[in-house]
């Protein structure tokens, strides 16, 4: 799997979105960029993932470069329970091994 | 909802115990994951497995062993626990197949070695 590079933090104002950015210089063409939460003490949760095209969920929004080098999470009206450690891995449909790296924490203030 | 159980979230155990950690997720996923979590060191991948009695190394499998004897279950074992094994352990699970595939995390098991 390829690796990711992320800044170790980030702050965002509650209410306002919050974007964070995620390298990935050496992906490959069948590997998918997904993004994970973890909040203190619990499991990581999915949050989205994309191979090409932008995506959309209820929670957040992908945003894949052209080359597919980066990517960016948006949460577009971040909440202080969005406050976090933000994953971004890529990974094949078929992998087994799936690596994470640190993460981005994200502090969602008042 | 897919679910992962794992057993135990809080364990105490001696140094030098043989220690069992169970995981068991109930949506027929071939692909079964544990890793550890420390403090500023993000998730490690310690072992996996992509089907039955089938297991990989991850990144830090020195220490642990596995066992998957049934698809829904795949256990994580430490022979000799020392200090250092000390953690947060976290299993996971993904089906095979084509597209993106999600994977699916348990609660995490926090295992103290004294």
């Amino acid at each position: 799997d390829a690796k990711t590079t992320q800044p170790t933090s980030m702050d965002c104002a509650e209410g306002r979105a919050a974007n964070l950015p995620c390298n990935h210089s050496t992906i490959s063409g069948n590997e998918y960029v997904y993004w994970y939460r973890q909040i203190h003490s619990q499991g990581p949760q999915y949050i989205i993932h994309g191979l090409k095209n932008n995506e959309t969920n209820e929670m957040a929004s992908l945003i894949i470069t052209e080359d597919r080098k980066s990517s960016t999470l948006i949460l577009p009206h971040a909440t202080l329970r969005d406050t976090a450690v933000y994953y971004c891995i890529v990974r094949e449909t078929n992998a087994g091994k799936s690596t994470f790296g640190d993460g981005t924490t994200l502090t969602v203030k008042p | 909802d897919v679910k992962v159980t794992q057993s135990s979230r809080y364990l105490v155990k001696r140094t030098g115990e043989k220690v069992f950690l169970e995981c068991v997720q109930d949506m027929d996923h071939e692909n079964m994951f544990w890793y550890r979590q420390d403090p500023g060191l993000g998730l490690r991948l310690i072992y996996f497995s992509y089907d039955v009695k089938m297991k990989e190394k991850g990144d830090i499998p020195e220490g642990y062993s596995v066992s998957r004897e049934k698809k829904e279950r795949f256990s994580l074992i430490l022979e000799s626990a020392s200090t250092n094994q000390t953690s947060m352990y976290l299993c996971a699970s993904t089906p095979q197949g084509q597209g993106g595939n999600t994977i699916y995390f348990g609660e995490g098991s926090w295992l103290t070695v004294v």
